[in-house]
């Protein structure tokens, strides 16, 4: 069946560096999207990838979508401590009429 | 406008009881999806329904139901409640199917067996 890992599970960061999350699916994607959770809360969209090859920014946030449309990543440039949160990739499969999750990147970042 | 909504937000039930959790999805939306979150874990997949028929059904066992109603809220059921049931239980509504885009997600329903 349709499988979507993310690594790494867990990235602790410094306020200002650098954070990269990468999402792997066992299947070709018809497209991908990308959803933070806040601690407590519930998860929120950020963006929608479609394309082979796109790439999409939103401020400080970059979204890839690969050639292949099997993988996907999220960098965020220069953190902060707004960005704590879980960050989850979840793409849909042709042929699978459902979103599924990965299990999430939890980033911490530090002051 | 108003969010998607679920009730109840907590509830604590026994071993082997039913539960049923309702949620209304944003005015407008036909769609709604049902997601189980551990703690710690990525949101699995229970249902989809559309235009009040299943669209897309996860692996979860027959203990786990759900129907849509003509104004597209939804109900989830589960039977036979086990402890590894507990979870929060997540309602996402959203214009379409799960190919035509964004989940919209409610607060969540926090499940406790004992």
């Amino acid at each position: 069946g349709q499988q979507v890992m993310q690594i790494p599970q867990y990235q602790h960061v410094q306020e200002g560096e650098d954070f990269t999350t990468y999402c792997n699916s066992s299947t070709t994607l018809s497209n991908i999207q990308w959803y933070k959770q806040r601690p407590g809360g519930h998860p929120v969209f950020l963006i929608q990838l479609v394309k082979s090859g796109e790439v999409k920014k939103q401020k400080r946030l970059t979204f890839q979508f690969g050639e292949a449309k099997k993988n996907s990543s999220l960098h965020i440039t220069a953190t902060q401590t707004t960005d704590v949160g879980t960050y989850f990739c979840a793409g849909v499969s042709g042929g699978y009429n459902k979103l599924i999750f990965g299990a999430g990147t939890r980033l911490a970042v530090h002051p | 406008d108003a969010g998607v909504t679920q009730s109840p937000t907590h509830l604590i039930k026994t071993r082997g009881q039913h539960v049923t959790l309702r949620c209304s999805p944003i005015s407008g939306h036909k769609s709604v999806s049902w997601y189980q979150q551990v703690l710690g874990q990525g949101p699995q997949f229970i249902f989809q329904y559309y235009e009040k028929e299943e669209r897309g059904r996860g692996n979860f066992p027959d203990r786990f139901s759900a129907r849509q109603f003509p104004n597209y809220s939804s109900e989830l059921n589960v039977n036979a409640l086990l402890l590894g049931d507990s979870a929060l239980y997540l309602c996402a509504s959203s214009l379409g199917t799960a190919n035509t885009g964004e989940l919209f997600f409610g607060e969540g329903s926090r499940l406790t067996v004992l």
